[in-house]
């Protein structure tokens, strides 16, 4: 199992363009998540899928949309690209919500390490 | 919305220091719990997790945290650090109401050897 994959691992923008990013996991699970990490801020949460056919904002949503494809695919779309994007964005993928709780663990992707200039 | 305190930014210990990384979460329902560690370069890996039960949970690598519900804390715990535990830490809570998974700032640990 790959586990969870993103593409590309860097790009480098110029103000105003656009792009996707990539990811897919293999590990069937049900959520999927787009986080951006800041230094000193943590994990921000983007835009998440709790399940094929569903998307909800997150924290920090503007600016960002996103796609389930299917339940191994979610994207995220930068429609015009601002340097206050710029950042490492993570995709992660938890397995089915349940009343105990007990798949909530995230497993995370290696990170797509954006320059916006 | 909730939220997840970190206490320390950065934390500098000789090694065979003992460790203690302070979290603490807002949210008064029933959450889950996770301390995550990023090594320099990597992707988030799991540390340890609490969803229920016995409150001190033990995770890899000789952590341990203890969930203390009256005080909305879930503190990471080593009794000795070694060189290689030279990472950034982060503390989460997920909600289930809502499906939120909040984040710390996260504390970067320097070990000296």
């Amino acid at each position: 199992n790959a586990g969870v994959t993103q593409t590309p691992k860097f790009q480098v923008l110029k103000t105003g363009q656009s792009m996707t990013l990539q990811c897919a996991q293999d590990m069937n699970h049900n959520s999927m998540y787009w986080y951006r990490q800041d230094p000193g801020m943590g994990l921000r949460l983007i835009y998440y899928s709790a399940s094929e056919g569903t998307t909800d904002k997150g924290e920090v949503p503007n600016g960002y949309n996103v796609s389930r494809l299917n339940k191994r695919e979610f994207s995220l779309r930068l429609e015009s690209a601002a340097p206050s994007q710029t950042s490492v964005y993570f995709c992660a993928s938890s397995g089915a919500r349940t009343l105990t709780l007990s798949y909530n663990e995230q497993f995370f992707g290696p990170g797509t390490r954006l320059t916006v200039l | 919305a909730q939220s997840v305190s970190q206490h320390n930014h950065h934390v500098i210990l000789s090694e065979a220091a003992s460790l203690e990384l302070g979290c603490n979460y807002s949210y008064g329902g029933t959450v889950n719990l996770f301390w995550y560690v990023q090594y320099p370069g990597q992707h988030l890996q799991l540390l340890l997790k609490y969803f229920s039960g016995d409150p001190l949970v033990k995770g890899i690598k000789g952590f341990e945290a203890e969930f203390i519900k009256s005080k909305f804390s879930f503190n990471l715990r080593k009794p000795s650090v070694q060189w290689s535990d030279t990472a950034e830490y982060f503390c989460a809570a997920f909600t289930l109401n809502n499906n939120d998974m909040r984040f710390g700032a996260g504390t970067r640990l320097t070990v000296k050897p």
